[in-house]
Order: structure tokens, then C-alpha cells, then sequence
């Protein structure tokens, strides 16, 4: 399987919304609602931050959505703070007993 | 507190083996499917491996697969990935990770990482 497709780079000011985009296939992404995000900061293990497509972690703040249209999955961080400056994955369930990553977003805020 | 301590990590020569360990804490580890995630350095997430709550099933990703050995040991709350043949391209940083209650399509926990390096 590919890895899901994701801009290298995305970016946004402070109090600014930010949507980032994983785009699959019909075999992973638009077959199924395992969509999930991850943020990952410099040096430290990954967090997950959205999974099944909308749903949010007990403790992730609600500026973090979720949403899937078709074969494309989208990450919306509204209200942009400087903590959320980090690199963003996605990862679907691509059938098989088999899931793939995005290659990773470097989100930048301004 | 939920707690994954990855180790085993180092470096090895091509064609070399090594195990890999995660010891768990703060949650019923047996109630848990777990798996192996990597990244290479400078690269995205790759998943690896799972294995089942009881250790009776296990997957591999392609990349791995006839090389790769997923184990568990419930009683000593420790999840293990025994890693032999090893190539250039396995070098990275090599996590363990818990799956969301009832599944293990999501991560909601993940371990430090341990380094594997491979190379002569």
C-alpha cells in the first residue's frame, strides 16, 4: 500500500484556521471510518488527536476537528496557538489487517 | 498513569538481529491489542506490527513480514518485537504503542521510541 497523501506544509497566524488534507484511495480512506491524527512535536512520540474520522481523546481541545468527504480526510485547527506548531500525520485502516500513514504535515504558525 | 517504556534499541551490523522491548504500566495490559510503530529519521510514521490482546493473533506489514517476530508476555506486561535479517532501510526509531479501547486501528498511548540503527 501507498502512504495516504499530505502537504509537506501548511501554516497560519495566531487565532487563524488552519486545514490540513490526507488523501487515499477508495481502498483505505473512503472505505472506511478509521481516519485518525496524530501531532507529533520535535524529538517526542506522536499524539493522537482525532480517531474515527471525528471523534476527539478525552483531554484534546475541541479547536481540533475531523471531517472525511469522499477519498480525502481534513484536519481543521481553529484558533491557532504556538503550541500547536508541530508535525501532523494521519493514518487509515487500508483493508487486510493493514494501516498506512501520511506522509506528514509541518504545520507552521506564523 | 498510562506508562510504555520502549527498549532493545542500538546499533547492529546488516543482516543482524535484535529484540526489542515495551514494558507497560497503568492500564490491564492483557485487555489491550498493541503494535510496533517506526520512523525512519527525518521520515513519516510506518506501522510495523500488531498482536492480539491475548497474543494468539499477529499481522506484519509487508516490508517486514518472515522477519519480524511480534510476541507478548501478559504476565510480565511487556510486549516484544524480535527483529532479525535486518536491513539498512529498518534503521529508525522504533515505538510501541496501545490501541483505543476494542480496537487497534488507533494509538491512544505510545512509548518514548528506542533507536535501531543498521549499519556496518
Amino acid at each position: 500500500q501507498s502512504a495516504l497523501t499530505q502537504p509537506p506544509s501548511a501554516s497560519g497566524s495566531p487565532g487563524q484556521s488552519v486545514t490540513i488534507s490526507c488523501t487515499g484511495t477508495s481502498s483505505d480512506v473512503g472505505g472506511y471510518y478509521y481516519v485518525s491524527w496524530y501531532q507529533q512535536h520535535p524529538g517526542k512520540a506522536p499524539k493522537l488527536i482525532i480517531y474515527e474520522v471525528t471523534k476527539r481523546p478525552s483531554g484534546v481541545p475541541d479547536r481540533f476537528s475531523g471531517s472525511k468527504s469522499g477519498n480525502t480526510a481534513s484536519l481543521t485547527v481553529s484558533g491557532l496557538q504556538a503550541e500547536d506548531e508541530a508535525d501532523y500525520y494521519c493514518s487509515s485502516y487500508a483493508g487486510s489487517n493493514n494501516l498506512i500513514f501520511g506522509g506528514g504535515t509541518k504545520l507552521t504558525v506564523l | 498513569e498510562v506508562q510504555l517504556l520502549d527498549s532493545g534499541g542500538g546499533l547492529v551490523q546488516p543482516g543482524g538481529s535484535l529484540r526489542l522491548s515495551c514494558a507497560a504500566s497503568g492500564f490491564t495490559f492483557n485487555n489491550y491489542a498493541m503494535s510496533w510503530v517506526r520512523q525512519a529519521p527525518g521520515k513519516g510514521l510506518e506501522w510495523v506490527s500488531r498482536i492480539s490482546s491475548s497474543g494468539g493473533s499477529t499481522y506484519y506489514a509487508d516490508f517486514v513480514k518472515g522477519r519480524f517476530t511480534i510476541s507478548r508476555d501478559n504476565s510480565q506486561n511487556t510486549l516484544y518485537l524480535q527483529m532479525n535479517s535486518l536491513r539498512a532501510e529498518d534503521t529508525a526509531v522504533y515505538y510501541c504503542a496501545k490501541g483505543v479501547a476494542g480496537g487497534w486501528l488507533q494509538f491512544d498511548y505510545w512509548g518514548q521510541g528506542t533507536l535501531v540503527t543498521v549499519s556496518s
